[in-house]
């Protein structure tokens, strides 16, 4: 099955600093991903659902890239500010099973002021 | 629009002991994951439903986890003799059936500690 490897587990910008958080997955036949966010003690929640048409995605305050060819998604916080400072989850539909959604570990962010 | 609901929010068990989690999903969605949450780790799916039916169990521990959704709508995971490697936070997400992979909603999960 789909298998996620997200990178780096935990992350520190300044305030105003970009930040970048990598996945790759091992099946290049997969087309739906989703990047979430949880903040301490909260719900998952959904920053973006991307479809394997689009390889470049904005949204308020991030860009989610998308290279199929070496099966990698990226999330882009520009000017990141210390409401930023979550965890930040991948995740990637099985293509034969779209319900089965595999996740990878996550990545800690931290936006020092 | 209320959102998916779990309780407890917390429980801390001994080893050997039985407990069991509460999902009330988003009204109208047809189907219902389970999921458990290590600490510092992602979710990884244990069960999901479509209505009142499993779909997947693969990954639940049947020996020990079970999980039911009588009525299509409410979901209870029960862990029969808990142990220590079940501490984690034990997310229920549920979404509705449409066209392509369906966005997932989640609660705000049970944090399961197992001494």
């Amino acid at each position: 099955g789909e298998q996620v490897e997200q990178r780096p587990p935990h992350l520190s910008v300044r305030e105003g600093d970009s930040a970048v958080i990598t996945c790759t997955y091992t099946d290049p036949n997969s087309y739906y991903f989703f990047w979430y966010k949880q903040e301490p003690g909260a719900s998952l929640q959904l920053l973006m659902k991307v479809f394997s048409s689009t390889e470049i995605n904005e949204g308020q305050g991030f860009t989610v890239l998308l290279n199929k060819k070496d099966t990698r998604l990226s999330l882009n916080l520009t000017a990141a500010h210390p409401g930023d400072s979550a965890a930040y989850f991948c995740a990637v539909s099985e293509p034969s099973n779209t319900n089965k959604v595999v996740f990878g570990t996550g990545t800690r962010l931290q936006v020092l002021p | 629009e209320a959102g998916v609901t779990q309780s407890p929010r917390y429980a801390v068990l001994q080893e050997g002991q039985a407990v069991s989690f509460w999902c009330d999903p988003i009204s109208g969605h047809d189907t219902l994951y389970w999921y458990q949450q290590p600490r510092d780790q992602g979710p990884q799916l244990l069960v999901y439903f479509r209505d009142e039916a499993v779909i997947d169990n693969s990954q639940l521990p049947s020996d020990r986890f079970s999980a039911v959704r009588p009525k299509g709508t409410n979901s209870t995971l029960k862990i029969q003799s808990a142990k220590q490697g079940d501490t984690a936070t034990y997310l229920c997400a549920s979404s509705l059936r449409q066209g392509g992979a369906e966005t997932l909603y989640f609660g705000s999960g049970t944090r399961l500690t197992v001494l």
